[in-house]
């Protein structure tokens, strides 16, 4: 079945240090890809998507790039703020009305 | 604020009883998403609508029901709830049926159940 593996937190970092957090997913098909960040008592927000291979999404900094070949999204920022923390998920959908997510990683940025 | 409207934000109540949860999506969406949220379990997808009628479902229990009414709001029943079903629930609206969209979503409703 289609799934996503990201991985664990927390992830603490230094303001301005460079962010990468990895995620890998299986899935048939041609899945859209997407990252959602969850900021402290809020509810998810969509932060960047890409929908076919080799497409780059980016948002405020934040990039990421669809890697078919490594079935891999790995959410990076070259340059992190204490407002960056957050809990960061990957999700993909290659189908309507199911969007399957990680489990999550807490990032903690710190002055 | 994302326009999506959960109530109530806390609820606790006693094992085996029902409680009813409800959504009211961005204004002009028409799919409305149901989300459990638990340490252990994650972000699992519940069920999804689409202007008023079923369009999918996931890891939804037979204890669990929901519906969309003809204004669109959303409403999740949970009954004869066990400790388990303590957790995180999130509804998130769209504009489309698809899901190559992007999903709004509220700020969930936290269930305690003693």
């Amino acid at each position: 079945g289609n799934s996503v593996t990201q991985m664990e937190g927390p992830v603490t970092l230094s303001e301005e240090a460079f962010l990468t957090i990895n995620c890998t997913y299986t899935a048939t098909g041609y899945p859209s890809l997407f990252w959602y960040v969850q900021y402290p008592g809020e509810g998810l927000q969509l932060l960047l998507k890409a929908t076919k291979a080799d497409d780059k999404g980016s948002n405020k900094g934040f990039e990421a790039t669809y890697r078919k070949e490594t079935t891999s999204f790995h959410l990076e920022k070259g340059s992190v703020q204490v407002s960056d923390s957050a809990v960061y998920f990957c999700a993909l959908t290659n189908q309507g009305g199911k969007l399957i997510f990680g489990q999550g990683t807490e990032l903690s940025v710190k002055p | 604020d994302s326009g999506v409207t959960q109530t109530p934000k806390h609820l606790i109540t006693a094992t085996g009883q029902r409680v009813t949860l409800r959504c009211s999506p961005r204004s002009g969406d028409l799919s409305v998403y149901w989300y459990q949220q638990s340490l252990d379990q994650g972000l699992q997808f519940l069920i999804q609508y689409y202007n008023g009628e079923e369009r999918a479902k996931g890891n939804i229990l037979e204890r669990f029901s929901a519906q969309q009414f003809p204004d669109l709001h959303s409403e999740l029943n949970l009954s004869s709830l066990e400790l388990g079903d303590s957790a995180l629930y999130f509804c998130a609206s769209s504009v489309r049926d698809s899901m190559i969209g992007e999903l709004f979503f509220g700020e969930g409703s936290r269930l305690t159940v003693l």
